[in-house]
């Protein structure tokens, strides 16, 4: 399997903040990499899919860019509700998910 | 509007079964692959199975393989997952989510989740 590894696992910041977490992949998973965001008690929401591409109705705030074993995600104004666990997955083999990075209120 | 809605969850004894179910509307169900994703109390998400369109391209984690079949019946346009042998690591929410793709394989990617069926694994 191929192992997703994000840093930071947690991250504090505040509303207005340029914010980036990484994904590192074990092995080279080109450009078939997702982002997820998930709200407590709440399901996953894809934001990103193939590295960069945004999902339907996700604001343009959120970006994501990398390819072969480092991907990253920015959002480049924080807001409110954007407080959240993030998700990084590949799609190169059977889908494996990173540990999550918890983006908290400073 | 899209809506999945998982069902079958519950309290079960190590080394029992269970059926899950999840019903889908808002979409076109047979033109979709469908995956099970998982996630226990407190923790990340885990890739269970999944099912391409036709039935075909089926997929399982290693930690659920020869123990849990996933199956779909297009005409009621509904996703199954069966689990038998069931162990306490088990234990978690169980969320349907359909594909953006028809097939499973490389690129795949999650668009739309349910929210979630609880199974808990315990004696």
């Amino acid at each position: 399997d191929i192992q997703m590894t994000q840093s930071p696992s947690s991250l504090s910041a505040s509303v207005g903040d340029r914010v980036t977490i990484t994904c590192r992949a074990s092995q080279s998973i080109s450009r078939y990499l997702n982002w997820y965001q998930q709200k407590p008690g709440k399901a996953p929401k894809l934001l990103i899919y193939a590295a960069s591409s945004l999902q339907s109705g996700v604001p343009s705030r959120f970006s994501g860019s990398g390819s072969g074993t480092d991907f990253t995600l920015t959002i480049s104004s924080l807001q409110p509700e954007d407080f959240a666990t993030y998700y990084c997955q590949q799609s190169y083999s059977s889908p494996t998910f990173g540990q999550g990075t918890k983006l908290q209120i400073k | 509007e899209v809506q999945l809605v998982e069902s079958g969850g519950g309290l079960v004894q190590p080394g029992r079964s269970l059926r899950l179910s999840c019903a889908a509307s808002g979409f076109t169900f047979d033109d979709y692959a469908m995956h099970w994703v998982r996630q226990a109390p407190g923790k990340g998400l885990e890739w269970v199975s999944g099912i391409g369109w036709k039935s075909g391209n089926i997929g399982y984690a290693d930690s659920v393989k020869g123990r849990f079949t996933i199956s779909r019946d297009n005409a009621k346009n509904s996703l199954y997952l069966q689990m038998n042998s069931l162990r306490t690591e088990d234990t978690a929410l169980y969320y349907c989510a359909k594909d953006y793709r028809a097939v499973t394989g490389t690129g795949n990617a999650f668009d739309f989740w349910g929210q979630g069926t609880m199974v808990t694994v315990s004696s």
